[in-house]
């Protein structure tokens, strides 16, 4: 059974880029979440998307967005880097209808100058 | 809406010791409660998860932990701490009511040193 893999590892982004992030799920899981954790901090749910719609969005602005595939992979969008944008992004899998746990990935270290 | 309190963001034991991190609870419905660990420079690994059946919930690595509702807690515990044990501890609810959308809510964390 293949775990939850994201990629990139690390990342550098200057402030006012844009970055993308990518998610490839846990094998038959059909539902993908995104979470912000800043250094020394616990992950902030971002949004969650399930059959390819958002389903559900933390406290977090527009320039902040997703994308589910059919796949059940998923990107995650930021537009207008800013400094506080630096942390660990983390995704994690779960099944809609099943066991309620979510399975994290690796994470991916963004750091904003 | 939910929250989760972690008392302690430090804890140190000895090896050999028992290990006991504190969580306690807020939700106005049962909630599911999940604790996970992460390692430097990690992801987070599930340890342990309550979802209404047994109070007493046994995990990975010796793990286990208490529901206790009268007390609004999910406190985590090991009979005896190993050096592999030391990591960054998250206690986390779920709403069962938001079927569907089932977003985690986490504490700060709590950081566990072994002491030789």
């Amino acid at each position: 059974e293949t775990g939850v893999t994201q990629s990139p590892t690390h990342l550098i982004k200057t402030r006012g880029q844009q970055v993308t992030l990518r998610c490839s799920s846990q094998s038959g899981h059909n539902t993908v979440s995104w979470y912000q954790q800043a250094l020394g901090q616990g992950p902030q749910f971002i949004f969650q998307y399930y059959r390819e719609e958002e389903n559900g969005r933390g406290n977090f602005p527009p320039r902040f967005s997703g994308l589910q595939f059919p796949n059940y992979s998923s990107e995650l969008n930021v537009n207008a880097l800013e400094l506080d944008d630096s942390a660990l992004y983390l995704c994690a899998s779960s099944i809609r209808g099943g066991r309620p746990e979510q399975y994290f990935g690796p994470g991916t270290r963004l750091t904003v100058t | 809406a939910q929250s989760v309190t972690q008392l302690g963001s430090h804890v140190s034991v000895s090896e050999g010791a028992l290990v006991l991190l504190r969580c306690n609870y807020s939700s106005s419905v049962p909630p599911y409660l999940f604790w996970y660990v992460q390692y430097p420079n990690q992801g987070l690994q599930l340890l342990l998860k309550y979802t209404s059946a047994a109070t007493l919930v046994k995990g990975i690595n010796g793990f286990e932990a208490e529901f206790k509702k009268s007390e609004t807690s999910f406190h985590l515990t090991k009979p005896s701490a190993h050096m592999s044990d030391a990591a960054e501890y998250f206690c986390a609810v779920s709403d069962l009511r938001n079927f569907g959308n089932e977003k985690l809510t986490f504490g700060t964390g709590t950081r566990l040193t072994i002491i030789p």
